[in-house]
């Protein structure tokens, strides 16, 4: 059982706040991600993390900040929301593998974002 | 780069009948292969995997063979549930530990 952990799960917002989705584990994963899943369904890589102070922009362009202070803690903060920010948003975990390897990566339930 | 093509969906099919969703991919190097499902309101939940040629990976009745010959990877079950309702993402793992994920095959299943 996969303990990743991402709140709130639902929130609805106007624009132009400031909004922190929060997203932990409790496995002691080195890596972390976040992901945007457009209505589609296609999922998006948007952020990662090789570990504590290390953050990367994913595939996709976006305009939120992540940081990385703890190991079992990966924020993800939007100084000022948009409706184009209208989104599932899906916090991952993985470990750096043994020998040649690829580990999988545990999901967290998502957060689903609205912002009128 | 490194790709995933999955059958476009929905797969609409009755209760006890035979899935396939067929999973093509584009790599350098040799990959790590894995099924995901989602359920409806929830996360991503690895089904199966496998990490070289030939492995055959398997859950829940639902099977995948990893065949470097024809790049594929695709999933299979013999007799699907209303319960297997979902989205299926293949997706591979690359060398910088990141996964490429297919966009999803929707499947239905009806009594």
């Amino acid at each position: 059982e996969a303990d990743i952990y991402q709140t709130p799960r639902y929130l609805v917002i106007g624009t132009g706040k400031k909004i922190t989705l929060e997203c932990s584990q409790t496995m002691g994963h080195d890596k972390m991600y976040w992901y945007q899943q457009d209505p589609g369904m296609e999922l998006h890589l948007i952020h990662y993390s090789y570990g504590v102070n290390s953050t990367e922009k994913g595939d996709l362009s976006s305009e939120s900040t992540v940081s990385r202070i703890r190991t079992e803690h990966f924020p993800l903060t939007l100084e000022s929301a948009r409706p184009s920010h209208t989104s599932q948003y899906l916090c991952a975990s993985s470990k750096t593998p043994g020998g040649s390897s690829y580990n999988e990566q545990f999901f967290g339930p998502g957060t689903r974002l609205t912002v009128l | 780069g490194d790709s995933v093509t999955q059958m476009e969906g929905p797969v609409t099919l009755s209760e006890e009948a035979f899935l396939t969703i067929n999973c093509t991919y584009t790599a350098t190097g040799y990959p790590s292969l894995f099924w995901y499902v989602q359920y409806p309101g929830e996360g991503l939940q690895l089904l199966l995997k496998a990490t070289k040629a030939d492995d055959k990976g398997s859950n829940k009745g639902f099977e995948a063979t990893y065949r470097k010959e024809t790049t594929s990877f695709h999933l299979e079950k013999g007799s699907v549930q209303v319960s297997d309702s979902a989205v299926y993402f293949c997706a591979l793992g690359t060398g910088f530990q990141k996964l490429v994920f297919g966009t999803g095959t929707r499947l239905l299943v009806s009594p």
